[in-house]
């Protein structure tokens, strides 16, 4: 049961210029986090933010939730060829008797030089 | 600080040999779990621990066991592997299991492949 997806599945962008990557998801959250993953590695956290928050910054990452419309955009702020990498939205839900961050299918974000 | 290691990085198997995937964490992280990402599919929850001696099913389940002996360990043994199981497997743990908005760490993957 995939919660999140994201758009679009792939971007190529030129250096410089700003990447906007959306997610969207079914059911009621707590949080949304989003991960970066380098090709062949593991994915690493960026930035989380709280159903209860509309933006958040961190450096060159600006992200939004949106609850009324379950979506949330990160957008990355003149972009560097190292942003290269697959962009994934995670969601937490604290319904249960454990929480579990349930991931979406990924953003391709290519940043030519 | 080693953060999560997983070992081996690569593995092929035949269909119906029995393998583990090691897992070890070095932060005192009391929420360890595996996933497996296959293309166009994200990552999908395997088993998850909560702590020492507590396991849990994720979302695919099936084909796989898990066990949590000590805070540090958490291994994931495929009982008799199938192509279908061919994956990239990633282990993850966080500080806690609930309620703190903790991020998770990854481990940087093994790729199973079973011919």
């Amino acid at each position: 049961s995939q919660q999140g997806e994201e758009d679009p599945q792939a971007l190529s962008i030129q250096e410089g210029e700003n990447a906007t990557m959306n997610c969207s998801y079914k059911t009621s959250i707590n949080n949304l986090q989003w991960y970066r993953q380098n090709s062949g590695r593991g994915l690493v956290h960026l930035i989380l933010i709280r159903s209860n928050e509309r933006e958040k910054h961190s450096g060159r990452l600006r992200v939004t939730l949106d609850t009324s419309k379950k979506s949330s955009s990160l957008l990355i702020t003149a972009s560097r060829a190292a942003d290269t990498a697959s962009y994934f939205c995670a969601t937490e839900n604290y319904g249960g008797a454990t929480n579990k961050l349930i991931f979406g299918t990924g953003t391709l974000l290519a940043v030519q030089p | 600080n080693a953060g999560v290691t997983q070992t081996p990085k690569f593995q092929v198997l035949k269909t119906g040999q029995s393998m583990t995937l090691q897992c070890a964490q070095d932060m005192n992280h009391e929420y360890m779990s595996w996933y497996r990402q296959d293309p166009g599919m994200g990552l999908r929850l395997i088993h998850y621990s909560v702590g020492a001696g507590i396991t849990d099913q994720g979302e695919v389940p099936n084909g796989y066991n898990v066990s949590r002996s000590t805070t540090e360990d958490f291994p994931l043994r495929l009982l008799s592997a199938a192509p279908s199981q061919t994956s990239v497997y990633f282990c993850a743990s966080r500080r806690t299991s609930r309620g703190t908005d903790s991020p998770l760490h990854f481990g940087n993957g093994t790729r199973l492949t079973v011919t």
